[in-house]
C-alpha cells in the first residue's frame, strides 16, 4: 500500500538557517503531494502541494518538487524564523480516491 | 465561515462508557474525515465519507462508528471506550477527492 516516509526529527535550528525536511512516498500510479504544518494546539494547515511530476509547490517561502525519479518531495526553506516552530507532516493523496496517507511528522524548533 | 467545528474540546471517559465526538462544516464540502493523531505518529484515517448517507472504513475503524445524515455533520460514535482509544482526534473535509482538506482543532480524548 501507499506509504510515507519523512526525516526523524525533533530539529532545532538557529533563526535564519536553512531547512530541509526529507520526505519519500511508495505508491501506485501518479499521486498528489502534501505538506501540512501543525502548530502547537491547533488542527493541521495546507502548507503546499503539488499534483504532478517537476511540480514546485511553494507558500510563505517554504518550497517542494514533486520527484518521481526519487519518489521524494522534500521541504525547503532558505531562512527559518521563530514563527515557523511546529510539526509538518508531508502526506501522499491516492491516485484513485480521496484519502491521505501521513508521515508521522517532524517536529521543527527555531531558536532566536 | 466557521470552517471546520468539534466539540467537545477535551473529554475524559471511563473504560466502556460511550460517547459522540461532534463535527461539522460550514463549506458545503462533500467530503469528510475522521482522523486520530497519536503521540510522536502521524494521523491515520478512522472514517470518511464522500457525501450524505455514504461512509466507509479508513485504516483503523475498529471501536468506531459514523453517520453522515447530513452534508454538514460528520460525528464520530465510540460505543465501549478504551484506553487504545486515547488519543487526539481531528475532523477533516474538503470539496472533492483532489482538493485541499481542512481540519478542525481536534478533541483530546482520555479513557482511564
Amino acid at each position: 500500500g501507499d506509504s510515507v516516509t519523512q526525516m526523524e526529527g525533533p530539529v532545532t535550528l538557529s533563526e535564519e538557517a536553512f531547512l530541509t525536511i526529507n520526505c519519500t512516498y511508495t505508491a501506485t500510479g501518479y499521486p498528489s503531494l502534501f505538506w501540512y504544518v501543525q502548530y502547537p494546539g491547533e488542527g493541521l494547515q495546507l502548507l503546499l502541494k503539488a499534483t504532478k511530476a517537476d511540480d514546485k509547490g511553494s507558500n510563505k517561502g517554504f518550497e517542494a518538487t514533486y520527484r518521481k525519479e526519487t519518489t521524494s518531495f522534500h521541504l525547503e526553506k532558505g531562512s527559518v524564523q521563530v514563527s515557523d516552530s511546529a510539526v509538518y507532516f508531508c502526506a501522499l493523496g491516492e491516485t484513485s480516491g480521496s484519502r491521505l496517507t501521513f508521515g508521522e511528522g517532524t517536529q521543527l524548533t527555531v531558536n532566536p | 465561515n466557521a470552517g471546520v467545528t468539534q466539540t467537545p474540546k477535551f473529554r475524559i471517559l471511563k473504560i466502556g462508557q460511550s460517547m459522540t465526538l461532534q463535527c461539522a462544516q460550514d463549506m458545503n464540502h462533500n467530503y469528510m474525515y475522521w482522523y486520530r493523531q497519536d503521540p510522536g505518529m502521524g494521523l491515520k484515517l478512522i472514517y470518511y465519507s464522500v457525501g450524505a448517507g455514504i461512509t466507509d472504513k479508513g485504516e483503523v475503524p475498529n471501536g468506531y462508528n459514523v453517520s453522515r445524515s447530513t452534508t454538514e455533520d460528520f460525528p464520530l460514535r465510540l460505543e465501549l471506550a478504551a484506553p487504545s482509544q486515547t488519543s487526539v482526534y481531528f475532523c477533516a473535509s474538503s470539496y472533492s477527492r483532489d482538493n485541499e482538506q481542512f481540519f478542525g482543532p481536534g478533541t483530546r480524548l482520555t479513557v482511564l
